[in-house]
């Protein structure tokens, strides 16, 4: 049982380059979560999506994108990357406690 | 919208001591859920504890437990007996409930640096 698993674990990007980062989880949760953690602060919502087809836009949702491809994946897109967008991005899962992955850890250059 | 605060950026405690984690929160919704979540230097999201708004007893899981004290809108983390292992970052949480089952994300505290000293 893997839990929610994250890809990439680590990326360097430039200003302006395009990158996914890709979610799933195996626990047949409805509800499924995207974060950024930035130094000092704790996380913020970034986007969610409710159940499969729906997404909503949570506090940062500024310069992303999202996709949720079905009921095990939530992908997240950043389209032209700032170096603002230099965080560790956590996807979650579940309705009531939320089951977190490992992270991503993107730095934009 | 909702608020998290967590006055203590950062806290030393000997080990085997009681450690208490302070959270207070800012809501209008009637129905939500405090949550506290451990994040040790490798940077994993680790839940710990889970309190409903509507739950009557504090909630207790292993040597964790939570102090909810509605009306002060505060739902402090305690740690009885710490450990060495116990050092990370603490956060606290919280999402609203609606009417229907519909739930969005979590609003997180800045955290609290907890340091266990041998």
């Amino acid at each position: 049982n893997a839990g929610v698993t994250q890809t990439p674990k680590f990326q360097v990007l430039k200003t302006g380059q395009s990158m996914t980062l890709q979610c799933a989880q195996d626990m047949n949760h409805n509800s499924m979560y995207w974060y950024r953690q930035d130094p000092g602060m704790g996380l913020r919502l970034i986007y969610y999506s409710a159940s499969e087809g729906t997404t909503d836009k949570g506090e940062v949702p500024n310069g992303y994108n999202v996709s949720r491809l079905n009921k095990r994946e939530f992908s997240l897109r950043l389209e032209s990357a700032a170096p603002s967008q230099t965080s560790v991005y956590f996807c979650a899962s579940g309705s009531y406690e939320q089951y977190f992955g490992p992270g991503t850890r993107l730095t934009v250059t | 919208a909702q608020k998290i605060t967590q006055t203590q950026p950062g806290m030393f405690v000997q080990e085997k001591e009681a450690v208490t984690l302070d959270c207070t929160y800012d809501t209008s919704d009637p129905s939500y859920g405090l949550f506290w979540y451990k994040q040790p230097s490798s940077g994993e999201m680790i839940f710990l504890i889970y309190q409903g708004s509507y739950d009557q007893q504090n909630a207790t899981e292993g040597r964790y437990s939570l102090n909810f004290q509605k009306a002060r809108k505060s739902a402090n983390l305690v740690i009885s007996a710490s450990q060495l292992g116990d050092s990370a970052m603490y956060f606290c949480a919280m999402r609203a409930y609606y009417s229907g089952g519909g739930a969005d994300g979590l609003t997180f505290g800045k955290g609290t640096h907890l340091i266990i000293q041998p």
